[in-house]
């Protein structure tokens, strides 16, 4: 597809289980960005990758949240014991290098 | 740290009028960019336009044009002949520059436009 992708569109798991959301950035893109957006609140920045390392962790929120991009293309976001705070829609975007951020349509992830 | 704000939770405007939503940022930083995003009923964020802090003249896409008025830390939005499709959140946000280009963003303000 041209855009980002991301899966799955929405997620309901019980409070503690894991989870991992899956990201696809546009081909060709060096840059992703994962951002949580709560009820009611602008996207808050997670963290960013160049490549396959990640540039940036400082906005995840503690030691839970995790994510990797192995191969520099697909991202994954991994939040282990989850709590009910978790709950929002994760979005990610991409872009190549400082550009424009590409924005996929987000997965919302309901923890009970 | 980058701050963000919109004032307006919700802005109503008829169709085929004009409509200016406001965005004021706080940075330190020298070099920034400014954003403008629109969020639809679908969650997708969509980019609409963009100003960077050395830009002398204010950035103009189509029907949206950015009021940048840097001495006040303004970057105001405005849409002309709104449109029932324009009805959605919209975010301002900004970016450090030249450094990668993490977003900060406003709570936004949700747009209606009846007819």
């Amino acid at each position: 597809g041209a855009g980002v992708s991301q899966t799955p569109s929405n997620k309901v798991t019980e409070k503690g289980k894991y989870v991992e959301l899956r990201c696809d950035p546009i081909s060709g893109h060096t840059a992703l960005y994962w951002y949580r957006q709560s009820l009611g609140q602008g996207p808050e920045f997670l963290i960013y990758f160049q490549g396959t390392g990640a540039a940036d962790d400082s906005g995840l929120p503690n030691d839970r949240f995790f994510a990797v991009r192995p191969e520099g293309s697909v991202s994954t976001l991994k939040i282990q014991r989850t709590e009910r705070g978790d709950s929002a829609v994760y979005l990610c975007a991409s872009s190549l290098g400082r550009d424009e951020q590409f924005f996929g349509p987000g997965t919302r992830l309901t923890v009970l | 740290a980058q701050k963000i704000t919109q004032t307006q939770p919700g802005m109503f405007v008829q169709e085929k009028e004009a409509v200016t939503l406001d965005c004021t940022y706080d940075t330190s930083d020298q070099s920034y960019g400014l954003f403008w995003y629109k969020q639809p009923s679908s969650g997708e964020m969509i980019f609409l336009i963009y100003q960077g802090s050395y830009d002398e003249q204010n950035a103009t896409e189509g029907r949206y044009s950015l009021n940048f008025q840097k001495a006040r830390k303004s970057a105001n939005l405005v849409i002309s002949a709104s449109q029932l499709g324009d009805s959605a959140m919209y975010f301002c946000a900004m970016t450090q520059v030249p450094l990668y280009s993490t977003l900060t963003f406003g709570k936004g303000t949700m747009l209606l436009v009846s007819p």
